[in-house]
């Protein structure tokens, strides 16, 4: 059964720290797509990335860094030098090839930055 | 303008009343999806649809129907709506897959209903 898991409810930094979201995901499949959105507190959901299981190499956009390692079902998301704009509930998701597109969630790790 | 607009961003109404939530995309995309979220669980998957005659139930469609009414819109109505079903009701549009790739999916706004 697909399954992802966002073990940090909650998280609160000072700005300017380094910040890294946890995201360990079960699967079946050997080809599936992880990806990560942001929800600000106003509510939209923003995609920031994909990736799919053949692709194991990490992926950085500016402040943004995502770590993949298939041998630990992880793909952590690190937030550089954080920015009180930083501060949302982060999603972290899972579609296997079997299954079409369904995206299952993860509960989401709300993220504070404290100015 | 929005891409993937709904209608209304909030509703209130009371037990057993019939509601409709709207849901328009101007990406031309095939897919389109209505998802719920609750506090401390994400979100949740509660119709899809591929095409206009493709309708598919998520993990929690109990309570909910929908309606593909066109490519650009996908209804979701609660015939008889329960306080349980108070949550923030998304969205989503999606290309048709192509071959070893899945597409992001891109969210309307959400509508918060309250259900009193």
């Amino acid at each position: 059964a697909q399954k992802v898991t966002q073990a940090q409810t909650e998280i609160s930094v000072v700005e300017k720290e380094d910040v890294t979201l946890d995201c360990v995901y079960e699967t079946r499949d050997t080809t599936y797509y992880l990806f990560w959105y942001k929800q600000p507190p106003s509510g939209e959901l923003v995609f920031l990335i994909r990736r799919n299981s053949f692709d194991e190499q990490n992926e950085i956009s500016g402040r943004y860094s995502w770590n993949f390692q298939k041998s630990t079902s992880s793909f952590n998301f690190t937030i550089t030098a954080s920015q009180v704009v930083d501060s949302a509930v982060y999603f972290c998701a899972l579609s296997e090839a079997l299954r079409d597109d369904k995206i299952i969630f993860g509960k989401g790790t709300r993220l504070h930055i404290l100015p | 303008d929005a891409d993937v607009t709904q209608t209304p961003r909030n509703r209130i109404t009371k037990t057993g009343k019939r509601i409709m939530l709207e849901c328009s995309q101007t990406k031309g995309h095939d897919r389109m999806y209505w998802y719920r979220q609750d506090p401390g669980l994400g979100l949740r998957l509660i119709y899809y649809s591929f095409d206009v005659k493709d309708i598919n139930k998520g993990e929690i469609s109990d309570g909910y129907s929908v309606s593909r009414q066109a490519q650009a819109k996908f209804s979701l109505s609660l015939e008889s709506a329960i306080p349980n079903q108070t949550a923030l009701y998304f969205c989503a549009t999606s290309e048709t897959q192509r071959e070893n790739f899945h597409n992001e999916q891109f969210f309307g706004p959400g509508t918060r209903l309250t259900v009193l």
